[in-house]
């Protein structure tokens, strides 16, 4: 079975700064890979799909990159209404999620 | 404007059966597919399984698989989660989303989500 491992599982930054979250999968994936954000209590938000195109409508902060099994999740410049949890995904099979990285303002 | 509405919270008893449903509008509903995710309280995202409406295929997680019926009627445009006997540890919120329009990709990311049914299992 496929494994996802998505580190860090929460960090701390602060405003502007440049955040990274990683997801790796135990085996090749290729890029069936999407990330959601979700917000305390709101519903997930489809980010990003195909490792790296952006859902329209997503802020251009946020990417993505990786192949494979290793894969990025990176916002550009921290805002405040990026507080949330983010979630990687694959779906080369039956889908799994990462474990989620927390993301909070410092 | 596209969207799937879910059916509002629930609250059961261990050994009674559920069945929360999940209606599409605004798009061939019949022609995506459909899939459930379970997030327990203050934990992380579990992908359950997914049907294609217009032939009822479905595909389980094997976490899922003989723990839950997934169903569908294309003809109110409406896929169902089911349990037949509840547990405490079902007690989470689940969520319905659309996965892609190709039948030959059942499995995909959600780009539409429910706003969520909150399910709590207690006696």
């Amino acid at each position: 079975d496929i494994q996802m491992t998505q580190s860090p599982s929460s960090l701390s930054a602060s405003v502007g700064d440049r955040v990274t979250i990683t997801c790796r999968a135990s085996q090749g994936i290729s890029n069936f890979l999407a990330w959601y954000q979700q917000k305390p209590g709101k519903v997930p938000k489809l980010l990003i799909y195909g490792a790296y195109t952006l859902q329209p409508g997503v802020p251009s902060r946020f990417s993505g990159s990786g192949s494979g099994t290793d894969f990025t999740l990176t916002i550009s410049s921290l805002q405040p209404e990026d507080v949330a949890t983010y979630y990687c995904q694959m779906y080369n099979s039956a889908p799994l999620f990462g474990g989620g990285t927390k993301v909070e303002i410092k | 404007e596209v969207q799937l509405v879910q059916s509002g919270a629930e609250v059961k008893k261990p050994g009674e059966s559920l069945k929360i449903s999940c209606q599409g509008s605004g798009y061939s509903f019949s022609r995506y597919w459909i899939g459930w995710v379970r997030q327990r309280p203050g934990k992380g995202l579990e992908w359950m399984g997914t049907i294609y409406p217009d032939d009822s295929d479905t595909r389980h997680s094997p976490s899922f698989q003989g723990q839950v019926t997934i169903s569908a009627d294309k003809s109110t445009n409406t896929a169902y989660l089911q349990w037949s006997s509840l547990q405490a540890s079902d007690t989470a919120m689940y969520y319905c989303g659309r996965g892609s329009g190709s039948y030959f990709n059942a499995y995909d990311a959600f780009d539409i989500w429910g706003q969520g049914t909150m399910v709590t299992v207690s006696s």
